[in-house]
């Protein structure tokens, strides 16, 4: 069964620095896409960055990159240069077939 | 291009009565999935649809019927609405296959009293 673990609820980071939001997920198979998605408070869902499977670099996306570790099953975000802009929540998804989403981490950025 | 819509925006249900929540996308996209968000929470997998005629369970599909007889629309109804179905419901569809993201709806809130 597919799983996506998302462990901190919430986060702070100081403008202008990078931040890591932590993703750990399960599956058996071996083909697979690794999302993330960003959910500002007007509740609109933005797609981030994808991470597929038998890639063998990580993702990146203007400020984001995906720290994508096959053998531990992690894909972790980093937000570089973090802005006021970037708080929000942000959820991390895995697709087989169908998608299922992680319970999310929220960011706050401080000025 | 619309992109995903959903209609209604917003609807208020007493408990018991049923209600289709619509769902519509003009990119030709094969998957389509419903999802419920609860205030705080991540996404949900209610339902979700990999062509016409095909749809699957998702993670919480209890009290919750679809069907797909077109590409373009996938309709959720809600049987009996009941107060744990108080949420903001998201539809999104994708090209289909493992490395495509989806495209969201604006989503509708839903309020069961």
């Amino acid at each position: 069964a597919q799983k996506i673990t998302q462990t901190q609820p919430g986060m702070f980071v100081q403008e202008k620095e990078a931040v890591t939001l932590d993703c750990t997920y399960d599956t058996s198979d071996q083909s697979y896409g690794l999302f993330w998605y960003k959910q500002p408070s007007s509740g609109e869902m933005i797609f981030l960055i994808y991470q597929g499977s038998y890639d063998e670099q990580n993702a990146t996306e203007g400020r984001y990159s995906l720290n994508f570790q096959k053998a531990r099953k992690s894909a972790n975000l980093v937000i570089s240069a973090s802005q006021l802009g970037d708080s929000a929540m942000y959820f991390c998804a895995m697709t087989l077939f169908k998608t299922i989403f992680g319970a999310g981490t929220r960011l706050f950025v401080k000025a | 291009n619309a992109g995903v819509t959903q209609t209604p925006k917003f609807q208020v249900l007493k408990t018991g009565q049923s209600m289709t929540l619509q769902c519509a996308q003009d990119m030709n996209h094969e998957y389509m999935s419903w999802y419920r968000q609860d205030p705080g929470m991540g996404l949900r997998l209610i339902h979700y649809s990999v062509g016409a005629g095909i749809t699957d369970q998702g993670e919480v599909p209890n009290g919750y019927n679809v069907s797909r007889s077109t590409t373009e629309d996938f309709p959720l109804r809600l049987l009996s609405a009941a107060p744990s179905q108080t949420s903001v419901y998201f539809c999104a569809s994708s090209y289909g296959g493992n490395s495509y993201e989806q495209y969201f709806g604006p989503g509708t809130r839903l309020t069961v009293t």
